[in-house]
């Protein structure tokens, strides 16, 4: 089953608006991470934010983690056409002795589409 | 660096036939896997190495066989094709717990 599961499966907004897209997952995690994937292209690796950071920016990009909520949200703010994409949150579980839980686990993504 | 590089790009297979999918990552990246993605599936983790002569299995492992006899390679072997197989095919590495980087994907077909 699925880790990490995006919410809302789809969204369209218009050029300069701010899209959110959000995160749940079941178990612990070490750190959480969202991922953008264009259209017939490979994932291309956004932002990383660490169990212990509630709060990350990278450039248009914001992202939220509630550990007690095992929830995470990203935020484009001014959204462009180029951000049309899907978008994908993985969580990395803890390293441990037996090396399990050491891969990360997708959930099945956003489409955003963002009308000029 | 060329980071993780996939070949081949497409491939059409009859149901049946063997093939492996080539992966090859140069920045020493102790951990690889192998995804596929179907629509509406996201990514499902196929197998995973996380160091040269160590691999494990992922969520959907069956129909699949793969090795890492070096750290660089890890190829993903379908030994009897089937048409449930086809999908897109990602390959990617990532030191420990930080950042993924993902090939350019093999897109299969089995007829």
């Amino acid at each position: 089953s699925q880790q990490g599961e995006e919410d809302p499966q789809a969204l369209s907004i218009q050029e300069g608006e701010n899209a959110t897209m959000n995160c749940s997952y079941k178990t612990s995690i070490n750190n959480l991470q969202w991922y953008r994937q264009n259209s017939g292209r490979g994932l291309v690796h956004l932002i990383l934010i660490r169990s212990n950071e509630r709060e990350k920016h990278s450039g248009r990009l914001r992202v939220t983690l509630d550990t007690s909520k095992k929830s995470s949200s990203l935020l484009i703010t001014a959204s462009r056409a180029a951000d049309t994409a899907s978008y994908f949150c993985a969580t990395a579980g803890f390293v441990i002795s037996s090396g399990s839980a050491r891969q990360l686990t997708f959930g099945s993504g956003t489409q955003l589409t963002v009308l000029p | 660096n060329a980071g993780v590089t996939q070949t081949p790009k497409f491939q059409v297979l009859k149901t049946g036939q063997s093939m492996t999918l080539q992966c090859a990552q140069d920045m020493n990246h102790e951990y690889m896997s192998w995804y596929r993605q179907d629509p509406g599936m996201g990514l499902r983790l196929i197998h995973y190495s996380v160091g040269a002569g160590i691999t494990d299995q992922g969520e959907v492992p069956n129909g699949y066989n793969v090795s890492r006899s070096t750290t660089e390679d890890f190829p993903l072997r379908l030994l009897s094709a089937a048409p449930s197989q086809t999908s897109v095919y990602f390959c990617a590495s990532r030191a420990r717990l930080d950042t993924q980087y993902f090939g350019p994907g093999t897109r299969l077909t089995v007829l």
